[in-house]
């Protein structure tokens, strides 16, 4: 199947300071991808959908201001927690939709996922 | 509301034995209906993607039925391993979204 990385894995930074997390569709042309958090025990919150060469898709309650979505090629989005607190500790994972197809049936091949810790 | 309820929300079994999982859904309009296995601190893995017209479908020890008119799937696992242990997801999928449930957790004992 397809493959999706992220990097890093994990990261630790201090209050205030901003985090980048890339995710890369490694075998494919990935125009869509999109940006979850999860916290322990819940399952995944959608945070925004990312298309190639657009703007981002934030959903409610979302602060794009806060959380930067940059997809400047088609097997690469990035992800920037601007100024961050220890209530954005949490889990970072992308999904890149797969090639062809239409939405609905396109499968999700998720990434490994970012383990964020604010201190 | 489109909502995905799963049960249990965790399951203690011992190795070599089956169980199954439940996903109730009521999102519409349906399009197809995935189940994800999550490792702890991993993303998650597809295991089986089903559209309205499937009743079940299979991928190794994992089997998955769906059935549309209750708006009902389930997930078998047979023979489990200790390596089964993890956080199973539902998944309902319309034209514009993804509904995730909030998962099984199974953990597998020796």
């Amino acid at each position: 199947g397809a493959v999706v990385s992220q990097h890093p894995s994990w990261v630790i930074c201090k209050s205030g300071t901003s985090v980048k997390i890339e995710c890369r569709s490694l075998d494919f042309q990935a125009t869509t991808m999109f940006w979850y958090r999860q916290f322990p025990k819940q399952s995944l919150m959608l945070m925004a959908t990312s298309n190639e060469g657009s703007k981002a898709t934030y959903e409610q309650g979302v602060e794009k201001d806060k959380f930067l979505i940059n997809h400047a090629s088609l097997t690469l989005s990035t992800l920037t927690v601007t100024s961050a607190h220890p209530e954005d500790s949490s889990f970072y994972i992308c999904s890149a939709m797969g090639p062809g197809g239409t939405y609905s049936y396109n499968e999700q091949f998720f990434g490994p996922g970012t383990r964020l810790t604010v201190l | 509301k489109n909502q995905v309820e799963q049960s249990p929300q965790s399951l203690i079994i011992l190795e070599g034995k089956n169980c199954t999982l439940q996903c109730n859904y009521t999102v519409s309009p349906f399009s197809n209906l995935r189940w994800y296995k999550q490792d702890t601190g991993r993303g998650p893995v597809s295991l089986t993607i089903m559209t309205f017209s499937e009743n079940t479908k299979s991928n190794g020890r994992y089997t998955a039925t769906l059935d549309a008119d209750t708006k009902q799937s389930s997930l078998h696992i047979t023979a489990s391993q200790l390596s089964d242990s993890a956080s199973y997801i539902c998944v309902v999928v319309t034209r514009r979204a993804l509904t995730f449930g909030s998962g099984t957790r199974l953990q597998v004992q020796p």
